[in-house]
């Protein structure tokens, strides 16, 4: 099946440790991006990239952390440094940049908890 | 980081009745699209917007590009409990390869 996995989709972190939270994509799209989801707020960008090995900060990129080696692989680590990390996170591709006005599709997401 | 102003925040209608949600924005947007969310899933797009004054509908949903490129709405006909979830604007604007999304309308359907 084509689309967007992410992985795990239930996390627990203890308090002071790094996370990493995986994102695959078969559909050969070129643009990965990461949207982290809090009650009442909508979605809120982390990190985006247009291109493997290139990746730029969204809106809320501190305390988190990506790589692209990968065109198919775009993964998220939560830092110990991201004081309130407990959230939905939401992982997203979209065929081309922006400039072709092609939409984003995203993943099923993942619950990151802090105990 | 900018955001969109979608309103209502929550709408609670009968099976049946029409729904209609918009969002705006001070600045000039040339793509509006709008999302569904079940809870605990991801957003799964229902219409794309490309060019103002734009009408485009998908079984009995129907979004406008606003002509002056700084609104948008989606219209549900005829809603059924399925259609319960949150529905999100979210706009890119030229030349940004950001989508900025609205807070969402919270709908739900009560048979």
């Amino acid at each position: 099946d084509g689309g967007i996995t992410q992985s795990p989709k239930y996390l627990f972190r203890k308090e002071g440790q790094n996370v990493t939270l995986s994102c695959e994509q078969n559909l050969n799209h070129d643009a990965m991006y990461w949207y982290r989801q809090d009650p009442g707020q909508g979605l809120r960008l982390i990190y985006y990239s247009q291109i493997v090995n290139d990746f730029q900060k969204g809106d809320i990129a501190e305390g988190y952390s990506v790589s692209r080696e990968k065109k198919e692989s775009f993964p998220l680590t939560v830092t110990s440094a991201q004081k309130n990390p407990t959230a939905f996170y939401l992982c997203a591709s979209s065929p081309q940049g922006a400039f072709s006005g092609n939409t984003i599709y995203f993943g099923e997401g993942s619950w990151l908890t802090v105990v | 980081g900018q955001q969109l102003n979608q309103s209502p925040q929550s709408m609670f209608i009968q099976e049946g009745e029409d729904v209609s949600m918009n969002c705006t924005s001070s600045s000039i947007f040339n793509t509006w699209l709008w999302y569904k969310q079940d809870p605990g899933e991801g957003p799964v797009l229902l219409i794309a917007l490309y060019k103002a004054g734009e009408l485009t509908s998908n079984g009995r949903l129907t979004a406008q590009f606003g002509i002056t490129r700084k609104d948008s709405f989606l219209n549900i006909s005829a809603s059924i409990p399925s259609d319960v979830g949150i529905y999100f604007c979210a706009g890119r604007q030229g030349g940004s390869e950001k989508l900025v999304f609205g807070k969402g309308t919270k709908l739900t359907v009560n048979p």
